[in-house]
């Protein structure tokens, strides 16, 4: 159980450009999900926690209205990257934590491996 | 203020036993996560202490002291898939995970 993904795992896009990543619980309802960023050997930045029905919490420094996220139901949340740049490429991963006989343990989807050209 | 350190790489030979400490400061606690992750995928869930001790689930080990805000994560009978990193990451006082930098640990045959 406690299944999350992630999709898709791999995005080029252009300059310019938006990117939609989506992050769904596949067996339990996530109360709260989590976006981070990670880049190369660097642990997990975390850029915004959001619950189910309410707007996301953004973290210090992180630009709200470029990293649009969505949680619009308990299985689903969306991260949308706005006209992306090179410095946007990196690792997103979202976690989610959540369901039936709640634990704060974080059940993280695959990732997706952003590039920006 | 919260801080969370981790030594940066450890290497280790298979067979043998590894102990990656993790130490913290924080004024709210909820708990202590060990996270193990390969590279380019994410992280994977091993163990939470919320109360000091030792935790035991197989081959993996993690130990807890709230006092000296020192956790442990033990690995046994080291494989060579175990390379990977390992994140340890506590709870604060609003239930967000504090990560460290991870731990990167070399399995030598």
């Amino acid at each position: 159980g406690a299944v999350v993904s992630q999709h898709p795992s791999r995005v080029i896009c252009k300059s310019g450009t938006s990117v939609k990543i989506e992050c769904r619980s596949l067996d339990f309802q996530a109360t709260t999900m989590f976006w981070y960023r990670q880049f190369p050997k660097k642990s997990l930045m975390l850029m915004a926690t959001s619950n189910e029905g309410s707007k996301a919490t953004y973290e210090q420094g992180v630009e709200k209205d470029k990293f649009l996220i969505n949680h619009a139901s308990l299985t689903l949340s969306t991260l949308t990257v706005t006209s992306a740049h090179p410095e946007d490429s990196s690792f997103y991963i979202c976690s989610a934590r959540g369901g039936q006989g709640f634990t704060y343990e974080q059940y993280f989807g695959p990732g997706t491996r952003l590039t920006v050209t | 203020g919260q801080n969370i350190d981790q030594p940066t790489e450890m290497t280790a030979t298979e067979g043998a036993i590894v102990q990656i400490n993790c130490t913290y400061q924080t004024s709210g606690f909820n708990g202590l996560f060990w996270y193990q992750q390969h590279a380019g995928e994410a992280p994977t869930f091993l163990s939470y202490n919320v109360l000091d001790g030792l935790e035991e689930k197989g081959r993996f080990s993690s130990f807890l002291s709230r006092s000296k805000g020192y956790s442990y994560l033990l690995l046994k009978e080291l494989q060579m898939k175990d390379s990977a990193s390992y994140l340890c990451a506590f709870m604060d006082s609003n239930y967000q995970l504090i990560w460290g930098a991870g731990t990167k640990l070399i399995i030598k045959p």
